[in-house]
């Protein structure tokens, strides 16, 4: 089954405590994204990779890290997270060239929580 | 102020009516739009994209674009229960801006049987 998936799915942790969500998908594309969804707020971009060893920021990129080793993994690192980076998170990748790009396929979200 | 502006309802229709949605944008350079359905605990699946101006039309879906005033809509005929979910509208310009897209925050949509 082509999907996105997403691990863990829920996560409670501390302040300052580093951690990895991984994000891997088995469709062969190209471009990778995270996001965070926040009430209010909607869906907002945190990085995104067109390509193995091409990562760009999106609007909300501080606090996180990314990294594109291989093309299926864009794993998201928060190095030191704070309350504020309590969110949903989710890791999204589409076809590329053209227009397929807009055809982004979405993974079933990570809930973190920081406290 | 947000580059894009949708309301988040809720928008509540009785099942077989028209839903009307729209976004508002302050970005010129947007190209692409898109509307993409969240269901609960689920992440987003998307609906429809269009390429600068126009109508499109997938079945019961129609999305249109109106880049002069700088608003996108989309209309869902003959609603169903099943379409209750959030809609979230995405926007996505070319060149410099290739493969960065800007969300509305979604407007949640409540079909009653």
């Amino acid at each position: 089954e082509a999907q996105v998936t997403q691990n863990p799915r829920y996560l409670i942790t501390v302040t300052g405590k580093k951690l990895t969500v991984t994000c891997s998908q088995n469709m062969n594309h190209e471009y990778m994204s995270w996001y965070r969804q926040d009430p209010g707020l909607g869906l907002r971009q945190i990085y995104y990779s067109m390509n193995v060893e091409v990562t760009d920021k999106g609007d909300v990129p501080e606090g996180y890290k990314v990294s594109r080793k291989e093309k299926r993994n864009f794993p998201l690192i928060l190095e030191s997270p704070s309350p504020n980076q309590t969110s949903l998170y989710f890791c999204a990748s589409s076809p590329l060239p053209g227009q397929n790009l807009y055809e982004q396929y979405f993974g079933p979200g990570t809930r973190l929580t920081v406290t | 102020q947000k580059e894009v502006e949708q309301d988040p309802g809720p928008l509540s229709v009785p099942e077989g009516a028209i839903v009307s949605l729209n976004c508002t944008y302050s970005n010129s350079a947007f190209q692409y739009f898109m509307w993409y359905r969240q269901y609960s605990r689920k992440g987003p699946e998307l609906l429809m994209y269009t390429y600068s101006s126009g109508n499109k039309e997938d079945g019961r879906f129609t999305a249109q674009v109106d880049k002069s005033s700088k608003y996108i809509s989309l209309f869902i005929r003959d609603s169903q229960p099943s379409d209750s979910a959030t809609y979230l509208c995405a926007m996505s310009g070319e060149t410099d801006s290739w493969g960065k897209f800007q969300f509305g925050a979604g407007t949640q949509v409540v079909v009653t049987p």
